[in-house]
């Protein structure tokens, strides 16, 4: 199975603040990387697919960026309700996987 | 709109066989590049995929529990259904259904129910 490696695991920052979080594949994966947003008790959010595009009705202010086997989502400028835990996950293969996560938290 | 509805027992016990269901609307398994997926979360805890089932009755699993669930579908129902045999309470998770479409992410979710395993 494909590996997918998050990091931080944990993020602090301030409102306004640009937050990276970075996700590695054990292989390529070529751009079949989505980005997911959780808050406590609620279903994932999609936020990004195929590595850079941006779902509909999803705010400017997140990107996605990479391909192969390094990838990044940035939040350009934090804002309250961003605070949530992000996840990453390849569907470049027939088995699925999700990285660990990375929990954004109030500076 | 499309809307997913997972359902199913609130507690199993240890060895005995799980069995949810999902019930959606506003899209159709028919349509070419249509998926619905089964994903869970154990308290606290990472999101894992588990399987995927598409428009051409194609079926994944994840490597690791390939040999305890199936996943099957009732396009006439709108269902998609999950099994996973011998439960043990480190299955006790949130389960979620989920849409995607082609290549794009999982688009739509359900708000996921919790199975909780009693040893």
């Amino acid at each position: 199975d494909i590996q997918m490696t998050q990091s931080p695991s944990t993020l602090s920052a301030s409102v306004g603040d640009r937050v990276t979080i970075t996700c590695r594949a054990s292989e390529s994966i070529t751009n079949y990387l989505a980005w997911y947003q959780q808050k406590p008790g609620k279903a994932p959010r999609l936020l990004i697919y195929k590595a850079s595009y941006l779902q509909s009705g999803v705010p400017s202010r997140f990107s996605g960026s990479g391909s192969g086997t390094e990838f990044t989502l940035t939040i350009s400028s934090l804002q309250p309700d961003d605070f949530a835990t992000y996840y990453c996950q390849q569907y470049e293969s027939y088995s699925l996987t999700f990285g660990g996560g990375t929990k954004v938290e109030i500076k | 709109q499309v809307t997913l509805r997972e359902s199913g027992p609130a507690l199993v016990k240890r060895t005995q066989t799980l069995t949810l269901t999902c019930t959606f609307s506003g899209f159709s398994l028919r349509s070419s590049g249509m998926c619905v997926s089964w994903i869970r979360q154990p308290p606290g805890k990472a999101l894992e995929w588990l399987a995927l089932i598409d428009w051409d009755e194609d079926k994944y699993y994840s490597t690791s529990l390939r040999t305890r669930i199936t996943i099957s579908k009732d396009t006439s129902k709108n269902q998609v259904v999950l099994t996973m045999t011998n439960m043990d309470p480190v299955d006790t998770a949130t389960y979620y259904c989920a849409r995607r479409y082609s290549a794009n992410g999982f688009d739509y979710w359900g708000q996921g129910t919790l199975v909780t395993v009693s040893s």
